[in-house]
């Protein structure tokens, strides 16, 4: 079983701040892969950022990074830069190689201008 | 990236009767595809898996005989909610899983039906 954890409901960012989503996991799978999705009030979800277990290197896509801790089970997001359209629900997700996604409960994040 | 369209994106309709929600994978072949439930300002639930040609699998707890998925090919997957009641009433989601080389492990997205159930 694989489950992903996000314990802040909410958080608030000035714009052009920087705001950081905290993300835990765990899997017992050894390949497996880590998402951040924005849903917008539209609730089209949208692909953010993405890491592969495997990788040390932490992905990076344009203003979000991300803080892949894989022995601490930590995946958290950051956002510099913010900006008023960052505005979302963000999801952190999980999946094995070949299982389905798992989502966290998700973090609304509102964006004061 | 690849584009999944779901349609319809609203449906109203009368308690007792089906709705039939389409989601279709238009520049990629899915060998998987996912329904999910959400409720507002929550996560996503997953409902069921599907794979072209076979049975869905149905999370627990989820009716497979009130939500009847089918997975004709590897373009369409339709969720028929059978029988509606206002507590069906949600938004649904669908996502396909990619079947090409480094991307079969990310999921695409359909824009989501809202059902309001009256």
């Amino acid at each position: 079983a694989q489950t992903v954890t996000q314990s802040q409901p909410e958080m608030s960012v000035q714009e052009a701040e920087t705001v950081t989503l905290s993300c835990t996991y765990d899997t017992s799978e050894s390949d497996y892969y880590l998402f951040w999705y924005k849903q917008p009030p539209s609730r089209q979800m949208i692909l953010v950022i993405r890491q592969e277990a495997y990788k040390q290197q932490n992905a990076t896509e344009n203003r979000f990074s991300v803080n892949f801790q894989k022995a601490a089970k930590s995946f958290s997001l950051k956002i510099s830069d913010s900006q008023l359209g960052d505005a979302a629900m963000y999801f952190c997700a999980l999946t094995g190689a070949n299982s389905k996604l798992t989502f966290g409960k998700g973090i609304t994040l509102s964006v004061r201008p | 990236g690849a584009v999944v369209s779901q349609h319809p994106s609203r449906v109203i309709c009368k308690s007792g009767t089906s709705v039939k929600i389409e989601c279709r994978s238009l520049d990629f072949q899915a060998t998987t595809m996912f329904w999910y439930r959400q409720f507002p300002k929550q996560s996503l639930m997953l409902m069921a898996t599907s794979n072209e040609g076979s049975k869905a699998t149905y999370e627990q707890g989820v009716e497979k005989d009130k939500f009847l998925i089918n997975h004709a090919s590897l373009t369409l997957s339709t969720l028929t909610v059978t029988s509606a009641h206002p507590e069906d009433s949600s938004f649904y989601i669908c996502s396909a899983r990619a079947f090409l080389p480094g991307m079969n492990t990310e999921a695409f997205f359909g824009q989501g039906t809202r059902l309001t159930v009256v």
